[in-house]
């Protein structure tokens, strides 16, 4: 399962706490997305970045925080303002070369308030 | 901004037979359609895909249809398999890196 890596695999939150999620990809993309789901439902945009050191807001940024300092790398804190933020996180990343525009997914971080 | 309609949200049938999901979108402008799966508690995985400029596209059993007029597209399961068994993901965006705009959703279950 190369490609593109999210870390940790569970993470636990307490309240008030900021917590960060990492996703790293060597598929040399340059875009990489943040996209949270919750049981039952589809795949809802926090985030998204198409180059390094930019990035966009996706329809439920509110309470998240995002940085692109490196192509291989994008990084998701949720913040203590993201009151519910139980769900199943993935990172993606998908190239602009030619018409390729796939996705390609991390395994995800599954994030719980303890 | 683009919004994508996908039914049915959960869908049983006989091994062997057929299983077909729609999704609906409401921007004309977008013109990448991919559709992904899912298994539980694994990461979506593109299993097909098509653009605004081909009506209908086949990889073995799976086919996916676009009309552009309406604005619909759909993905063809034929002979499914217990493997079928899986949450399918529809989407939508324009291209070079755009938003992608996913489906909420269909749980297909293939009974033995």
């Amino acid at each position: 399962d190369g490609g593109i890596t999210q870390s940790p695999k569970y993470l636990f939150r307490k309240e008030g706490q900021n917590v960060t999620l990492s996703c790293e990809q060597n598929l040399n993309h340059d875009a990489m997305y943040w996209y949270r789901q919750d049981p039952g439902q589809g795949l809802r945009l926090i985030y998204y970045s198409q180059i390094v050191n930019d990035f966009q807001k996706g329809d439920i940024a509110e309470g998240y925080s995002v940085s692109r300092e490196k192509k291989e790398s994008f990084p998701l804190t949720v913040t203590s303002a993201q009151k519910n933020p139980t769900a199943f996180y993935l990172c993606a990343s998908s190239t602009f070369i030619g018409t390729n525009e796939k996705l390609f997914f991390g395994s995800g971080t599954q994030l719980s308030v303890l | 901004g683009e919004n994508v309609e996908q039914h049915p949200s959960t869908l049983s049938v006989q091994e062997g037979d057929s299983a077909v999901i729609k999704c609906t979108y409401s921007d004309s402008a977008s013109n990448y359609f991919p559709w992904y799966k899912q298994e539980l508690g694994k990461r979506p995985q593109l299993i097909i895909d098509i653009r605004s400029n081909v009506g209908e596209k086949k990889d073995q059993r799976i086919a996916v249809t676009l009309n552009k007029t309406a604005k619909h597209f759909s993905l063809h399961i034929t002979e499914t398999q217990p493997e079928d068994s899986a949450v399918y993901f529809c989407a939508a965006s324009l291209s070079y890196g755009q938003n992608f705009v996913f489906g909420p959703g269909t749980r297909l279950s293939v009974l033995p």
